[in-house]
């Protein structure tokens, strides 16, 4: 069954820091997303992506999130300057229209 | 706004019982409902979705229906193991939009015990 990978499972990285988390949709999914779940609480939508740009944001992705599909297959999430609560899991997903969605196995970022 | 709640937030078990974990959202305009499994410190793992035309699903020991009207959704799980221990979370899509993007109850977590 296809799967939506991502890399890495855990990054531990230092205030201030730049970091960029990477997923590989599924390859005949149209929309993308990040989430993400801070700990003990809901999983929350963070923003989406159809057709090469974002089509919404939530109120969390301000000017130090953005998002890319660099070479047609890979979706990354960029934070420019993590802060400590960044700290969450990041989930990225993928659906081919309403019919369901496909979540990787998320990526645990460690703001220190 | 969408909003998701799910009922109880925690469920302790034997095994071999059967159970129903509770999902009820406010915008009963959905295209789908979603159950997923989260074990912990894991992925979302997809369970069940339910059609906004479809009354239930099944797979295996899990069976979900679906009462759009009512703004309810339940996962019944039957014959319950130790394997099954994990957070349950229900998902709708926002209506309205064309973005399909989920909103998230906070799950219910389930212990079967041995």
């Amino acid at each position: 069954e296809p799967e939506v990978t991502q890399t890495p499972s855990h990054q531990v990285t230092q205030m201030g820091q730049e970091v960029i988390l990477r997923c590989v949709p599924i390859s005949n999914h149209l929309y993308f997303y990040w989430y993400r779940q801070i700990l003990g609480q809901k999983v929350e939508f963070l923003v989406s992506f159809y057709n090469n740009e974002i089509s919404e944001k939530s109120e969390i992705f301000d000017d130090q999130f953005s998002v890319e599909r660099p070479d047609g297959s890979n979706f990354t999430l960029k934070i420019r300057s993590t802060k400590l609560e960044d700290s969450a899991m990041y989930f990225c997903a993928s659906t081919p229209d309403s019919y369901g969605y496909t979540f990787g196995s998320g990526t645990r970022l460690t703001v220190v | 706004k969408q909003e998701v709640t799910q009922i109880p937030a925690a469920l302790s078990v034997p095994e071999g019982e059967n159970l129903v974990l509770n999902c009820s959202f406010t915008d009963s305009a959905i295209y789908n409902l979603q159950w997923f499994r989260q074990d912990p410190g894991k992925g979302l793992t997809s369970l069940l979705l339910i059609q906004s035309s479809q009354r239930e699903q099944t797979s295996g020991r899990l069976n979900a229906s679906l009462d759009k009207s009512s703004g309810r959704s339940t996962l019944y799980i039957a014959a319950s193991q130790p394997g099954d221990s994990a957070t349950y979370l229900c998902a709708v899509p926002e209506s309205g939009g064309s973005n399909y993007k989920l909103t998230f109850g906070k799950g219910t977590l389930l212990t079967v015990n041995p």
